[in-house]
């Protein structure tokens, strides 16, 4: 089955700098890659995805990136704030089925300090 | 993207006794999943609820331990069965509806048994 490795377990940054995020996948079939926010006590949050037709996507500060070829995908939050403070997790879908089961990282605690 | 409703959004059990948590959505979806959350952990996958059908159990958690039951495409419940201390975590429904990859969770159900 699939396997997804994340990277950092924690981040700590300033407030306004970049941020950083790995994951890596196993299962080629994979093609759906989302990442979400989970801030503490609260569910977790789609904040951007990606599809492996395309090798990035932006959405204002957030950005991410795809490599096929090496199977894995990165998060980059520009000008952090001390709102992006929270738990970051990526994911990747199973079989490369738009409804198949998500496989999850393992988790990053990031940190923005003001 | 579709809303859940998931409820309790807490409890605390006794051992040896079960609890049922529902996730009801507000239109029809293709797909619904049940995560287990552990303290300070990732999401890890317990169940494909399947409509009208047996769901499909990941290695590690069993039928009998963690029921579930999805009659149509709308709702479906998850029982944790004779709770032991061990089975305290958060517990979240998950669904997708196949037509944008989308996956939305539920709020969540914070279960402590003692």
């Amino acid at each position: 089955g699939e396997n997804v490795e994340q990277h950092p377990s924690t981040l700590s940054v300033q407030e306004g700098d970049s941020a950083v995020i790995k994951c890596t996948y196993s299962d080629s079939a994979s093609n759906y890659f989302p990442w979400y926010k989970q801030e503490l006590g609260k569910r977790p949050q789609l904040i951007i995805d990606i599809r492996s037709n395309v090798g990035e996507k932006k959405d204002q500060r957030i950005a991410v990136t795809l490599n096929k070829t090496a199977k894995h995908f990165s998060l980059h939050i520009t000008e952090t704030q001390p709102e992006d403070s929270a738990v970051y997790f990526c994911a990747a879908n199973a079989g490369g089925t738009s409804y198949g089961k998500l496989t999850f990282g393992q988790g990053t605690i990031l940190t923005v300090h003001p | 993207s579709a809303v859940i409703s998931q409820k309790p959004s807490r409890d605390i059990c006794q051992r040896g006794t079960s609890l049922t948590i529902q996730c009801q959505v507000d239109s029809q979806v293709t797909m619904m999943f049940w995560y287990r959350q552990q303290p300070g952990q990732s999401l890890t996958l317990i169940a494909t609820a399947n409509q009208g059908s047996e769901a499909t159990y990941e290695s590690g958690f069993v039928i009998d331990k963690f029921p579930i039951s999805r009659p149509n495409l709308t709702f479906s419940t998850l029982t944790v069965s004779n709770m032991s201390p061990e089975d305290s975590s958060i517990y979240l429904c998950s669904v997708t509806d196949s037509s944008n990859y989308g996956y939305t969770f539920g709020s969540g159900t914070r279960l402590t048994v003692v």
